[in-house]
């Protein structure tokens, strides 16, 4: 099964917004709402940041956000700031009783 | 605290095998599923395996085709993975991950160790 689509970097600035989507199949993102988001900041371990597409884990700062339309899902995050510069990843859980990543998203703060 | 520790990374051939150990604390592991997740250097994270609260249900990524096995011990908070015949390309950084949920396997995950690397070459 192929990974869900990402794209491989967004940047913005101090206080912007940004939005970054993942694009699955009816198998996965569009058929359930176990869409998750995921944080790594480099040598570090992944954060849970958004789950079940939008909830919130206890912790998370609310400028996270996620939604899902049909077989994309979109995580935004409002007010950048330098720390959250990190990689980000999507996952979905599928059809086939897996947990499939997207393949990730480097966030850059200018 | 949630605390997953990993063990039984290492070097190995090509064609070798190697089994991965997880201990786990700080939750009840019997009522959660559990996973483990790769990530080869520089790459992205890719789910591997997971494994029903009770052991009874076990699910596979597609891409490893019958050579990875993944098996819980509730008597010993412990996960593990067989992992045989090894190829370059499972070289990885190897995270037991604890899943988010009591009743279903592979939703999401709300705790990561800190991985075990595996390096597969001659």
């Amino acid at each position: 099964q192929s990974a869900l689509t990402q794209p491989a970097s967004v940047s913005g600035s101090p206080g912007q917004s940004i939005t970054i989507s993942c694009t699955g199949t009816s198998s996965d993102v569009g058929g359930y709402n176990y869409v998750s988001w995921y944080q790594q900041h480099p040598g570090k371990v992944p954060k849970l940041m958004i789950y079940d597409v939008n909830n919130r884990p206890s912790g998370v700062s609310n400028r996270f956000s996620g939604s899902k339309f049909g077989n994309a899902a979109s995580l935004t995050i409002a007010g950048l700031q330098a720390e959250d510069e990190a990689d980000y990843y999507c996952s979905s859980y599928t059809s086939s009783s897996t947990l499939l990543f997207g393949g990730g998203t480097k966030l850059t703060v200018l | 605290e949630v605390q997953l520790v990993e063990s039984g990374g290492g070097l190995v051939q090509p064609g070798g095998s190697l089994r991965l150990s997880c201990a786990a604390s700080g939750f009840t592991f019997s009522s959660y599923a559990m996973s483990w997740v790769r990530q080869a250097p520089g790459k992205g994270l890719e789910w591997v395996s997971a494994i029903s609260g009770s052991g009874g249900n076990t699910y596979y990524a597609d891409s490893l085709k019958g050579r990875f096995t993944i098996s819980r011990d509730n008597s010993k908070n412990t996960l593990y993975l067989q992992m045989n015949s090894l190829r370059a390309e499972d070289t990885a950084l190897y995270y037991c991950a604890k899943d988010l949920y009591r009743g279903i396997a592979a939703t999401a995950i709300d705790y990561w160790g800190q991985g075990t690397l595996v390096t597969v070459s001659s």
